[in-house]
């Protein structure tokens, strides 16, 4: 099993500063396909997971462009260039290379200051 | 708009079962493998179980084999999850969601297992 680990647990940032979130993978998340399968959600307080980035990189839809994916590998980063109060809540990091089973990090709670 | 609706939840004594739906509707649902993923009270996200687009291939948690069963009906727009033998640990909301990319998820169900 390809365990994802995620660093820090919790982050506290003023509004307006930057916020970066690390994920790190046991086992490359390289697919023989050449995409690399490592996806961040955000789950708002109260609500349902939503799908921020994917494939380490691509925003979804309706995303907002202060938030990019890197890495490649093993390692990978989250990074909100200028946090807002709506950017609260558990992000977490997903990797699906290898199923099953699909497995999350286990999740970073980022709070305002 | 595309969406997924969870039903089915509810209070089961342990060695109980329960069977939980979730409806699409906003998408062709016949389309898309889907899965189920659960999160105990405070807890992380953890995934359960996948079923292809057309229900020939699953593929489970090592740790929830043999007790859940994930199905679907493609004429109902329709996904299940059969959960039996549930015990206190099982306690958790439970989502439906789309895709390996889990594009879509829905509102979940809660799940309690207690006497």
């Amino acid at each position: 099993e390809t365990v994802v680990t995620q660093t820090p647990l919790s982050l506290s940032v003023t509004p307006g500063q930057p916020a970066s979130i690390s994920c790190k993978s046991s086992q490359s998340l390289l697919h023989s396909d050449g995409k690399t399968y490592l996806y961040w959600y955000l789950q708002k307080p109260g609500r349902s997971p939503q799908l921020l980035i994917y494939e380490v990189s691509t925003r979804f839809s309706g995303v907002p462009d202060r938030f990019s994916g890197s890495g490649s590998g093993t390692d990978f980063t989250l990074k909100i260039s200028r946090v807002e109060a709506e950017d609260v809540g558990v992000y977490y990091c997903m990797q699906s290379v290898q199923l099953p089973p699909y497995t999350f990090g286990q999740g970073t709670k980022l709070e305002i200051k | 708009q595309e969406q997924l609706v969870e039903s089915g939840g509810g209070l089961v004594k342990p060695g109980g079962s329960l069977r939980l739906s979730c409806v699409a509707s906003g998408f062709t649902f016949s389309d898309y493998y889907m899965s189920w993923v659960r999160q105990a009270p405070g807890k992380g996200l953890e995934w359960i179980s996948y079923i292809s687009s057309g229900g020939d291939t699953i593929y489970s948690a090592d740790s929830m084999k043999g007790r859940f069963t994930i199905s679907r009906d493609n004429t109902k727009n329709s996904l299940y999850l059969q959960m039996n033998s549930l015990r206190a640990e099982d306690t958790a909301v439970y989502y439906c969601a789309r895709r390996s990319t889990f594009d879509v998820w829905g509102q979940g169900t809660m799940v309690t297992v207690s006497s």
